[in-house]
């Protein structure tokens, strides 16, 4: 069955930097769109970043120039690398594998990134 | 700015009925990019309807999807008691990449 593992995530400081991990399995992560999306306690989803098949990426406006996304063949593993923490990306961050339509097909599990002092 | 206006916040009905969860786009969209999700508490969003009115695998079918120009409707026939949780409209473009709706929770009465 494909599915996705995430880790990573936790506590971190304001300024800080935090690097979260989606493992894939069943299927490649550098043959299919990835994406991350988030979603603040008690809020609803926000898209933050997408890696298209051919690896061309994209962010949500208030991540560009903070966050960066990548994928590793080797490990068949998403990431997202998020830097200058602010509090209110404090959320549970979702990686997903996404149809070239534009549906979420598959989820990761989820991660709880909770940026405060 | 292109948004999602998912209605009404809160639906409050009982098992067996039938629910109508609405979802509006600011402009017109091919039914072919919305799809909608179920959230349940302290899980991920699951894929329920793409293109708009097809079922993903393994969705019963007392879930339907239509549209009828920039109105979406996500309907449940018989609502089961796990049914009773979060559903989210999406929409994806090359321009736009992806839109949420803020969401409908469905609530037992």
């Amino acid at each position: 069955e494909a599915q996705l593992v995430q880790s990573g995530g936790g506590l971190v400081q304001p300024g800080g930097s935090q690097r979260l991990s989606c493992a894939a399995s069943e299927f490649t992560v550098t043959g299919n769109h990835m994406t991350w999306v988030r979603q603040a306690p008690g809020k609803g989803l926000e898209w933050v970043s997408i890696t298209s098949a051919g690896g061309l990426t994209d962010y949500e406006d208030s991540v560009k120039g903070r966050f960066s996304i990548s994928r590793d063949s080797s490990k068949n593993t998403l990431y997202l690398h998020m830097n200058s923490l602010r509090p209110d990306d404090t959320a549970v961050y979702f990686c997903a594998r996404a149809s070239p339509r534009g549906w979420l097909l598959i989820w990761g599990q989820g991660s709880l990134v909770i940026v405060s002092s | 700015e292109f948004v999602l206006t998912q209605s009404p916040g809160t639906l409050s009905l009982s098992p067996g009925e039938r629910a109508s969860l609405s979802c509006r786009a600011s402009e017109s969209i091919a039914g072919s990019t919305l799809a909608w999700y179920q959230q349940r508490p302290g899980q991920a969003p699951r894929l329920l309807m793409y293109a708009a009115t097809s079922r993903a695998i393994g969705i019963p079918d007392r879930f339907s999807g239509s549209e009828s120009g920039t109105d979406f409707t996500l309907t449940i026939s018989r609502l089961e008691p796990e049914d009773f949780v979060v559903y989210y409209c999406q929409h994806y473009d090359a321009s736009r990449k992806y839109t949420f709706g803020q969401g409908t929770k469905l609530e037992i009465k």
